[in-house]
């Protein structure tokens, strides 16, 4: 079975901190994606990956980077944390078109 | 632009009855899969059926099943024999497209 972790289910941090959301595969997935999830919003696209240090911008990159270094994991990072980055950030891998996702980490940024 | 609509924010089915969740989409590949996703409360996402465009046969797994019409670019999703652990957010896509519709969240009632 795919496997698809993440570093933490629950993080709080504080405005202004910089943020690591860590996401590993085990299934030699060559794509990797970042969403988030906000009630009534449902999954909006932040970064995608489809090879080792290469990055796509998805639909809301803003505030957001990311780094993968090796194909197993998939690095998002808040820069500067702010209130309205709090959310549910998910991770998936996929080789085509069907994506695994991670169990997801809540984030609350106070 | 490629887009997924789910049209039913929210629905609600009696334990043992038949619901059925709409999705429509638009995109211009000619070769493409389509997926709804599962997320229970708290837990993983997870695959429920997936389709393939150019097979003309609807999918079916156990209760789940689809009503694809491929011109009307519509992927519906039914569920029977509704159990309480069907109650979740359920989210469709389309082919390549990294966008989730909006999701629908189904409440089963005892």
């Amino acid at each position: 079975d795919v496997k698809v972790t993440q570093s933490s289910r629950y993080l709080v941090k504080r405005t202004g901190e910089k943020v690591f959301l860590e996401c590993v595969q085990d299934m030699d997935h060559e794509n990797m994606f970042w969403y988030r999830q906000d009630p009534g919003l449902g999954l909006r696209l932040i970064y995608f990956s489809y090879d080792v240090k290469m990055k796509e911008k998805g639909d809301i990159p803003e505030g957001y980077s990311v780094s993968r270094e090796k194909k197993e994991r998939f690095s998002l990072i808040l820069e500067s944390a702010s209130t309205n980055q709090t959310s549910m950030y998910l991770c998936a891998s996929s080789l085509e078109s069907e994506q695994y996702f991670g169990p997801g980490t809540r984030l609350t940024v106070t | 632009a490629q887009t997924v609509t789910q049209s039913q924010p929210e629905m609600s089915v009696q334990e043992a009855e038949t619901v059925t969740l709409s999705c429509t989409y638009d995109t211009s590949e000619s070769d493409y899969y389509l997926f709804w996703y599962k997320q229970p409360p708290s837990r993983q996402m997870i695959l429920v059926i997936r389709q393939e465009a150019y097979k003309q046969q609807n999918a079916t797994e156990n209760r789940f099943s689809v009503n694809f019409q491929k011109a009307a670019k519509s992927f519906s999703l039914k569920i029977s024999d509704s159990q309480l652990g069907d109650a979740a957010m359920y989210f469709c896509k389309a082919g390549n497209m990294l966008t989730f519709g909006g999701g629908t969240r189904l409440m089963v009632k005892p």
